[in-house]
């Protein structure tokens, strides 16, 4: 079955950019989540939706980064005038149930954003 | 708050050799426990988890995890490693009733022939 995907796989931005990174969850997950993964590190929380609402965005580094899901399904993570700290892997997740331990976390490819 | 801490970046080792993968976590609440393998430009992928009952947790691949709560680690073992296990490895844990993973720095495991 289709699982996760994320588009674009690799992004090239100058910065002050604007970009956008899209995230297909699995049908009729609940959950959606955002990590941001540095490299030679593990990924760490961005943001958080069970279905259109953004409960928890603790995560987001500053307000330049923006999240939205509009119809509870797909989800963007744009990230305005991009910065070279910026520059990561940008991974969705999406799960069906919405509290540990039931919403086993099913992860897409990723979304490379390298920012010049 | 919960952390993970992963102190092996890398482990070289040879094909067919044992291997374990250390993981220690700190938390002031229960949490559940995972253990992720991520192969290059592929998403991460659930390998085991822990979540309550027998410490001894057998995943996917050959790998099995123990819980030890005392010591507060959940390491990863595998008894005789292939090279298609070279990959990165990440533990995490989420606290009772939470949703949002919290993750090790990852251990590369690089398997030699």
């Amino acid at each position: 079955g289709a699982g996760v995907s994320q588009s674009p796989r690799y992004k090239v931005a100058k910065r002050g950019q604007d970009v956008a990174l899209r995230c297909d969850p699995i049908s009729g997950h609940v959950s959606l989540f955002w990590y941001q993964q540095a490299l030679g590190q593990g990924p760490e929380f961005l943001t958080y939706f069970q279905n259109e609402a953004q409960l928890d965005k603790s995560g987001l580094p500053s307000d330049r980064f923006f999240a939205e899901r509009p119809e509870g399904s797909v989800s963007t993570l744009k990230i305005q005038r991009t910065q070279q700290e910026d520059s990561a892997v940008y991974l969705c997740a999406s799960s069906l149930m919405v509290l540990a331990p039931y919403n086993e976390q099913f992860f897409g490819p990723g979304t490379r954003l390298t920012v010049l | 708050a919960q952390s993970v801490t992963q102190l092996d970046s890398q482990v070289p080792v040879f094909e067919e050799a044992p291997v374990e993968l250390r993981c220690n976590y700190s938390s002031s609440v229960s949490v559940y426990l995972f253990w992720y393998v991520q192969y290059p430009n592929q998403g991460l992928q659930l390998l085991l988890k822990y979540l309550s009952g027998s410490t001894l947790v057998k995943g996917i691949n050959g790998f099995e995890a123990e819980f030890n709560k005392s010591q507060t680690s959940f390491h990863l073992r595998k008894p005789s490693v292939h090279i298609s296990d070279t990959a990165e490895y990440f533990c995490a844990v989420v606290r009772e009733y939470g949703n949002k993973l919290v993750f090790g720095s990852g251990t590369i495991l690089r398997v030699k022939s």
